[in-house]
């Protein structure tokens, strides 16, 4: 099953670590992204990449990090700056950046606090 | 600001009854808007888009500017509809940055 890969599934963070999530998608896509969900919550965008070697910054930046060294990687590092990084974190990717475009998502990662 | 309100957390509705799911966006431009479905182990996946006016699997959406709504319609609900439906605002700058509502989990009884 191709597409978006999410690694790894469950993740634990000590207070004070640095984790980084693994996000890998064989699409071709040019345009990835990282969501952040909560219970009850929509996805709310914390990243996102039109190519290699750029990104922005998404509405809940602070206290993430990435990177964009190839296209098909774009890795979310979630830094101990993070207060409250307990959530579901989604990947997607897009074929462009188009109106219209729909995005494709992995099938997340959950990260939880030790 | 960008917002958009699902108004429903939660759904149910009986086999064969209609159901509609309700979504309205805050934008000051011209909206581009989806439905994505997420049903049980599986991951999130698009559903239908406004700017194509299709029906997918029954479901259909009408774009309705003046009151700023874009509610999910099926006439007659399946089963296979459970799930949890979250309807989502493009916006293009720089890239196509989508905002989320809460989602409505919607679960169809037998």
């Amino acid at each position: 099953d191709g597409g978006i890969t999410q690694s790894p599934k469950y993740l634990f963070r000590k207070e004070g670590q640095n984790v980084t999530l693994s996000c890998e998608q064989n699409l071709n896509h040019d345009a990835m992204y990282w969501y952040r969900q909560d219970p009850g919550q929509g996805l709310r965008l914390i990243y996102y990449s039109q190519i290699v070697n750029d990104f922005q910054k998404g509405d809940i930046a602070e206290g993430y990090s990435v990177s964009r060294e190839k296209k098909e990687s774009f890795p979310l590092t979630v830094t101990s700056a993070q207060k409250n990084p307990t959530a579901f974190y989604l990947c997607a990717s897009s074929f462009g950046t188009g109106v219209g475009q729909p995005q494709h998502f992995g099938d997340g990662t959950r990260l939880s606090i030790l | 600001a960008q917002r958009v309100t699902q108004p429903e957390k939660l759904l149910s509705v009986f086999k064969g009854a209609p159901v509609e799911l309700k979504c309205n966006y805050s934008y000051s431009g011209s909206p581009e808007l989806f439905w994505y479905v997420q049903y049980s182990r599986q991951r999130l996946q698009l559903l239908l888009r406004h700017i194509s006016r299709e029906s997918i699997k029954g479901f259909t959406a009408d774009l309705n500017k003046g009151e700023t709504s874009f509610h999910l319609k099926k006439p007659f609900a399946q089963e296979e509809d459970s799930a949890m439906y979250y309807c989502a605002l493009s916006l293009v700058q720089g890239a196509q940055k989508l905002v989320f509502g809460q989602g409505t989990r919607l679960t169809i009884n037998p």
